[in-house]
């Protein structure tokens, strides 16, 4: 497996700013992905984060609202920008290894107000 | 859309008996995984399968996959009040693209 940190852990922030999450892993990994769950639902995929080139997003998600970065193999960061309350959420990274398995971040916790 | 369904959406029981969660997907699939979540954190990644295997073990983790009935199932024995979470399915739909899909996942409570 892989230990996968995620900063911040939760974070309450203002209608309309913007907050950028932050995914360390302590290997080397191809695949990244960002992942949302919304309250009270399953997971949702929102786009690989591909190194040293643009993230594949998935439908109904947009760039300019969920930037990703991607600047080595161990490192990613989602933005979560102009929020509104329906942003709230949980948003966890993942990452492929050995195989097929996926294997998750801790979550970072946003509440928008 | 998802393409997962799991069954039941909740599952109370007693300490020490078994515990079954079902699942369903639509299309074909390379993988499916199963995973926990304690109150609304991290997934824990609790077994793979692949589309050629039947059934597989883990500890008190025994999970069988159907490939012509398009369906899982996660069979925990002897639970433990640890068990409770929610229990979440997940499957590569398309090959090669490495994306989960996930099932809606089942409320897990472990009574003591």
């Amino acid at each position: 497996s892989a230990v996968i940190s995620q900063k911040p852990s939760r974070d309450i922030c203002q209608r309309g700013t913007s907050l950028t999450i932050q995914c360390q892993v302590d290997s080397q990994v191809t695949m990244m992905f960002w992942y949302r769950q919304q309250p009270g639902q399953s997971l949702t995929l929102i786009a690989t984060a591909n190194q040293g080139s643009e993230a594949t997003y998935e439908s109904g998600f947009v760039i300019d609202k969920f930037p990703i970065s991607r600047p080595n193999l161990t490192f990613s960061t989602l933005t979560v920008s102009n929020m509104s309350p329906e942003d709230s959420s949980i948003y966890l990274c993942s990452v492929e290894i050995q195989g097929d398995e996926q294997y998750f971040g801790p979550g970072t916790r946003l509440t928008v107000t | 859309s998802q393409q997962g369904e799991e069954d039941p959406q909740a599952l109370s029981i007693q300490e020490g008996e078994n515990a079954t969660m079902n699942c369903s997907y639509k299309t074909s699939i390379n993988n499916l995984q199963w995973y926990r979540q304690n109150s609304g954190r991290g997934l824990v990644h609790l077994i793979l399968i692949r589309s050629n295997e039947r059934e597989k073990h883990s500890g008190r983790l025994r999970v069988t996959l159907d490939t012509s009935k398009k369906s899982s199932s996660l069979l925990i024995t002897a639970s433990r009040a640890a068990d409770t979470a929610s229990y979440f399915c997940a499957t590569d739909a398309v090959q090669g693209a490495q994306k989960l899909v996930f099932g809606q996942g089942t409320r897990l409570t472990i009574n003591p």
